[in-house]
């Protein structure tokens, strides 16, 4: 199971791009690598998914490279409703692949100043 | 609206009882997931269910029980609450297709006192 390390947080002013990386030295062939975000008092939410290079939707991009032992996930032009804190999480393609184990790691609390 | 509702939403519990967290899906999802969540710690995963009938050990598994007795619930017990046990409890569920994210409901927050 690969095990997750982020920055635990980080400051940013509105209108500014955000990156956070996240490193998953052990991440397995078989692994996907997943983004939520968590407001206070309220679950996860799914953010984006990705396997390799790059992948975008209409809330941010994800940038994997080769060797996928690291990703980084990138919102552009934050507001100050961006401020939560965000998870990467790396698990099996399928719940059958390692016994449903999905294990987050700590999280980066994002802050957006005005 | 489809999802995740647990219950109840908040509770406080004295040491010692015992209480079940419910947690209940509507969207036939077959992996089922119960977290805890403590300031400075994020998330930690406590008990899994792959499929109805199956059960699964994850990080912090002791002092919680989990059955898994059809599709939609996934209960979580405490037999004999202890005040480490104050947290906040996430229920996820996922499908079994492929690169499923979680969905997650709304928390219960416990205190143990």
């Amino acid at each position: 199971l690969a095990k997750t390390t982020q920055p635990i947080s980080m400051d940013s002013y509105e209108g500014q791009e955000v990156n956070i990386t996240c490193s998953h030295n052990n991440i397995a062939t078989n692994d996907y690598i997943t983004w939520y975000q968590q407001f206070p008092s309220q679950g996860p939410r799914f953010i984006i998914q990705g396997y390799k290079t790059k992948v975008t939707n209409e809330v941010a991009s994800l940038f994997i490279p080769a060797d996928r032992k690291s990703s980084t996930l990138s919102l552009p032009r934050v507001s100050l409703s961006d401020t939560a804190v965000y998870y990467c999480l790396v698990g099996a393609t399928t719940i059958y692949n390692q016994g449903g184990k999905l294990i987050f790691g700590q999280g980066t609390e994002l802050s957006v100043k005005p | 609206i489809a999802g995740i509702t647990q219950a109840p939403t908040s509770q406080i519990l004295a040491a010692g009882r015992r209480m079940t967290l419910r947690c209940t899906q509507d969207m036939r999802h077959n992996a089922m997931y119960w977290y805890r969540q403590d300031l400075g710690l994020g998330l930690r995963l406590i008990h899994y269910s792959n499929t109805a009938g199956t059960t699964g050990k994850g990080e912090v598994p002791d002092g919680y029980s989990v059955s898994r007795a059809n599709t939609d619930d996934f209960p979580l017990t405490l037999a004999s609450a202890v005040p480490s046990q104050t947290s906040v409890y996430f229920c996820a569920s996922r499908d079994s297709s492929y690169n499923s994210p979680l969905h997650f409901g709304n928390g219960t927050r416990l205190t143990v006192t």
